[in-house]
């Protein structure tokens, strides 16, 4: 089944921690995207990647960084830098000037 | 600076009414527009997509409705449903090529049956 892979589901950080969250797509979409949710908020745009070892910052990218070395593959790591990291972050992959489709999300909490 | 707006937060409709819901933009250079209907903790679905050239489209139970001159796009669903409460995103592509796509804030419709 083609689609887009988020895991884990839902990840703790202690703070001080760097985590990384990992997204996959099987769908061979050349873009792909990481969004968060915060309650009462719209998706933010954090990184984007159009093509392979290549991407962009979004709008948050302060305290995050990403690699695109394959085209399946997008994972977002939540640096120490990051001042507010609990959130619900959402991976998605498109071709370029299309929709784009989502994962599940994986819920970060820092405890 | 928000480039995609829904101004009500949240929207109630009896089921078998229409559900109106409404999306401004202000960057003129938008070219696609998208709606999505999510659930809580999980990801968005893509429902319904329209061009800028275009001023209407229609799939099934959704018809999205493009304004340009107005910088405004509305997501009409007919009937309404029990299963269409969720929150719906506008969201707006095209912005110098470079295909990301801004989203709005979200409206929670609940259709009451």
């Amino acid at each position: 089944d083609g689609g887009i892979t988020q895991s884990p589901k839902y990840l703790f950080r202690k703070e001080g921690q760097n985590v990384t969250l990992s997204c996959e797509q099987n769908l061979n979409h050349d873009a792909m995207y990481w969004y968060r949710q915060d309650p009462g908020q719209g998706l933010r745009l954090i990184y984007y990647s159009q093509i392979v070892n290549d991407f962009q910052k979004g709008d948050i990218a302060e305290g995050y960084s990403v690699s695109r070395e394959k085209k399946e593959s997008f994972p977002l790591t939540v640096t120490s830098a990051q001042k507010n990291p609990t959130a619900f972050y959402l991976c998605a992959s498109s071709i370029r000037g299309l929709e784009a489709f989502f994962g599940q999300g994986t819920r970060l909490t820092v405890v | 600076d928000q480039q995609v707006k829904q101004n009500s937060p949240s929207l109630s409709v009896q089921e078998g009414r229409i559900s109106i819901l409404n999306c401004d933009y202000t960057n003129s250079m938008f070219d696609y527009f998208l709606w999505y209907k999510k659930y809580p903790a999980e990801g968005p679905t893509f429902l319904i997509s329209i061009s800028s050239i275009k001023d209407k489209n229609e799939d099934g139970r959704f018809t999205v409705f493009l304004n340009k001159s107005a910088k405004h796009l509305s997501l009409h669903i007919v009937p309404s449903q029990p299963g269409d409460s969720a929150v719906y995103f506008c969201a707006a592509s095209g912005q110098s090529g470079t295909y990301k796509y801004i989203f709005g804030t979200g409206t929670r419709l609940k259709v009451l049956a």
